[in-house]
């Protein structure tokens, strides 16, 4: 069965400095993994995913993650923090079975960016 | 764009009402689901849909009972609410297909049960 965990439930960062999360997958079969966002009081929102191809990947705001097969690690990245990052991330792998894209998702991580 | 449209928004009720909580998608998509959120847990499955007439057990369905109304709406009711059912829900929908079609998220309905 798939499963994923985040390693740190909070990270906190200075304002332009690299922001890293960290993820890692169990798959029993070759992964789709997701990197979501949610902002207070709001839904998630896809930041980016991987499926297949090129394993580092980009997403919106600047983000990027890199699927490292022999680590089971899907890391998120963005070189500069800027304050509007302040968010909680979700990592999820997409189990597909029966016709269809259930998401397991990790316990999140809270993001926070100070000046 | 209204896309995946949750009410109420907020919800308080005592131990053992009932309450439905209503979600509906303008997206045209065929699979639909409801998700709880905890601290420090994630989210977790409760049911999904994958097109009018189909519903299927998640994670954490005990409590919960599912409705596929039509391609739209798809509601999930609380028959006798506990404290244990506290938390954020949140309905999704998605293209039904590859695996790597996205979620698409309401903005959640906070529910405590007092």
């Amino acid at each position: 069965a798939q499963s994923v965990t985040q390693l740190g439930s909070h990270v906190s960062v200075s304002e332009g400095a690299l922001v890293l999360l960290r993820c890692n997958y169990s798959s029993s079969v070759p992964p789709y993994l997701f990197w979501y966002v949610q902002y207070p009081n709001q839904g998630l929102q896809l930041l980016l995913k991987y499926t297949t191809g090129a394993t580092l990947v980009k997403g919106i705001n600047g983000f990027e993650a890199e699927f490292k097969k022999s680590e089971t690690s899907f890391h998120l990245t963005k070189p500069s923090a800027h304050m509007s990052d302040a968010a909680e991330y979700f990592c999820a792998v997409s189990s597909f079975s029966g016709g269809y894209n259930k998401l397991i998702f990790g316990a999140g991580t809270r993001l926070a960016v100070h000046p | 764009n209204a896309g995946v449209t949750q009410t109420p928004k907020f919800q308080v009720l005592k131990t053992g009402q009932s309450m439905t909580l209503q979600c509906a998608q303008d997206m045209n998509h065929n699979s639909m689901y409801w998700y709880r959120q905890d601290p420090g847990m994630g989210l977790r499955l409760i049911y999904y849909s994958a097109s009018e007439g189909t519903t299927d057990k998640g994670e954490v369905p005990n409590g919960y009972n599912v409705s596929r109304l039509n391609k739209r709406e798809f509601s999930l009711r609380l028959e006798s609410a506990a404290p244990s059912q506290t938390s954020v829900y949140f309905c999704a929908s998605s293209d039904m297909g590859p695996p790597d079609s996205p979620l698409h998220f309401g903005n959640g309905t906070r529910l405590t049960v007092t």
